[in-house]
């Protein structure tokens, strides 16, 4: 089946704790990116990837880290995260080959940062 | 700059009625692609519809129509005959065809009423 996969879904920490949140793709997609989604802003794009080796900043990037060493996996890092970024996170992949293409969304992970 | 917005909050339909969704866009690119997704309470993002900038006649997909107005920068989500199961958040969104962001709208919640 065709899938954008992130592990975990659910996740409480606390303050500085550095962790990271993993995404994977099984439809061999060029694109990847990743979104936080908060309430009355919809999703927002933090970074995004064109290819292995290959990301850039997205809008709201301040605070992650992501890398891009295989094509199908895509990992958040969040090097000291504040409660700021409590939120849910998206990662979606899409082909690329067509400015048109539809996104796939993972199926979500909710961050507390506490 | 890119820019969604969808100016209804939150809406009730009876069952078996049809609704519309508002969405209003901002671009100055002539080429683009207008997507809505369904997100229900267990959070995952569902890909509905889409509409490129290029395409002359509105998209369907089942139950769900895109009644698009490029002169007035307008795309508003159709759903015919209401079911239960649409009572979801609905977000509306938008790629520029050389751009890998999706700028997303703060999203309208849909209940439907029995």
């Amino acid at each position: 089946e065709a899938q954008v996969t992130q592990n975990p879904r659910y996740l409480i920490t606390v303050t500085g704790k550095k962790l990271t949140v993993t995404c994977s793709q099984n439809m061999n997609h060029e694109y990847m990116s990743w979104y936080r989604q908060d309430p009355g802003l919809g999703l927002r794009q933090i970074y995004y990837s064109m290819n292995v080796e290959v990301t850039d900043k997205g809008d709201v990037p301040e605070g992650y880290k992501v890398s891009r060493k295989e094509k199908r996996n895509f990992p958040l890092i969040l090097e000291s995260p504040s409660p700021n970024q409590t939120s849910l996170y998206f990662c979606a992949s899409r082909t690329g080959y067509l400015g048109t293409d539809t996104q796939y969304f993972g199926p979500g992970t909710r961050l507390t940062v506490l | 700059a890119q820019k969604i917005t969808q100016t209804q909050p939150g809406m009730f339909v009876q069952e078996k009625e049809a609704v519309t969704l508002d969405c209003t866009y901002d671009t100055s690119d002539q080429s683009y692609g207008l997507f809505w997704y369904k997100q229900p309470s267990s959070g995952e993002m569902i890909f509905l519809i889409y509409q490129g900038s290029y395409d002359e006649q509105n998209a369907t997909e089942g139950r769900y129509s895109l009644n698009f107005q490029k002169a007035r920068k307008s795309a508003n989500l159709v759903i015919s005959a209401s079911q239960l199961g649409d009572s979801a958040m609905y977000f509306c969104a938008m790629r520029e065809t050389m751009m890998d962001k999706l700028v997303f709208g703060a999203g309208t919640i849909l209940r439907v009423k029995s």
